[in-house]
């Protein structure tokens, strides 16, 4: 069974389409995160639910916005879709500090 | 705030050598400090992490980091590389408060020659 699941793992669109990516994970974890990672693999955080609230919502465009119908899933949803969208998504999950994250295996998103 | 600085964007070896990977932190709070590895075209997998306690710290693959305080660094080794440890690394460190989010170093990428 896959910890972390992303779906789709690949994502082609047009300028100015809207898009969803979804994530679900069966750790049993309390806190779900997006990532965004760049072409030169930087990884930034986005947002971060902690048991369906949200807890960090770094400047982030409003065209992006997460949703978290339950602690097990949160999606991923961007409007009006820009060339600078381009990146991997990552989704991760973590109970508290210690454990670490549990990641994603990826969302590439290429806007054309 | 915290934040990480990686010290080299791409470190080679060559299969058998040793691995150093550093890493040097900045945080206002004690630390909790994380690196992860990841594959082409996969997620970030957990190699090793500190927390309290032991400062050496042994991880997955024969990994190993050591928490050094007074230096804020916690550089990642192994004693003999293997092709297959060809990857990207990152160091990562918590955010702090109740947030505890992860702040990743802009990574370091390993190669292995034969």
């Amino acid at each position: 069974d896959t910890a972390v699941s992303q779906t789709p793992k690949y994502l082609v669109t047009q300028m100015g389409n809207d898009k969803s990516i979804k994530c679900e994970q069966n750790l049993g974890h309390d806190t779900m995160y997006w990532y965004k990672q760049d072409s030169k693999k930087f990884l930034k955080i986005m947002f971060s639910y902690n048991n369906k609230e949200l807890i960090i919502n770094e400047t982030v465009p409003n065209r992006f916005s997460p949703k978290s119908p339950d602690k097990a899933h949160l999606n991923l949803h961007i409007n009006s879709l820009e060339l600078g969208d381009s990146a991997v998504y990552f989704c991760a999950s973590s109970q508290g500090l210690l454990g670490g994250y549990t990641f994603g295996s990826g969302t590439r998103l290429t806007v054309v | 705030a915290q934040s990480v600085t990686q010290l080299g964007s791409h470190v080679s070896v060559s299969e058998g050598a040793l691995v150093l990977l550093r890493c040097n932190y900045s945080s206002s709070v004690p630390p909790y400090l994380f690196w992860y590895v990841q594959y082409p075209n996969q997620g970030l997998q957990l190699l090793l992490k500190y927390t309290t306690g032991a400062t050496l710290v042994k991880g997955i693959n024969g990994f190993e980091a050591e928490f050094k305080k007074s230096e804020t660094s916690f550089h990642l080794t192994k004693p003999s590389a293997h092709m297959s440890d060809a990857a990207e690394y990152f160091c990562a460190v918590n955010r702090g408060g109740s947030q505890g989010n992860l702040i990743f170093g802009k990574g370091t990428k390993l190669s292995v020659k034969p």
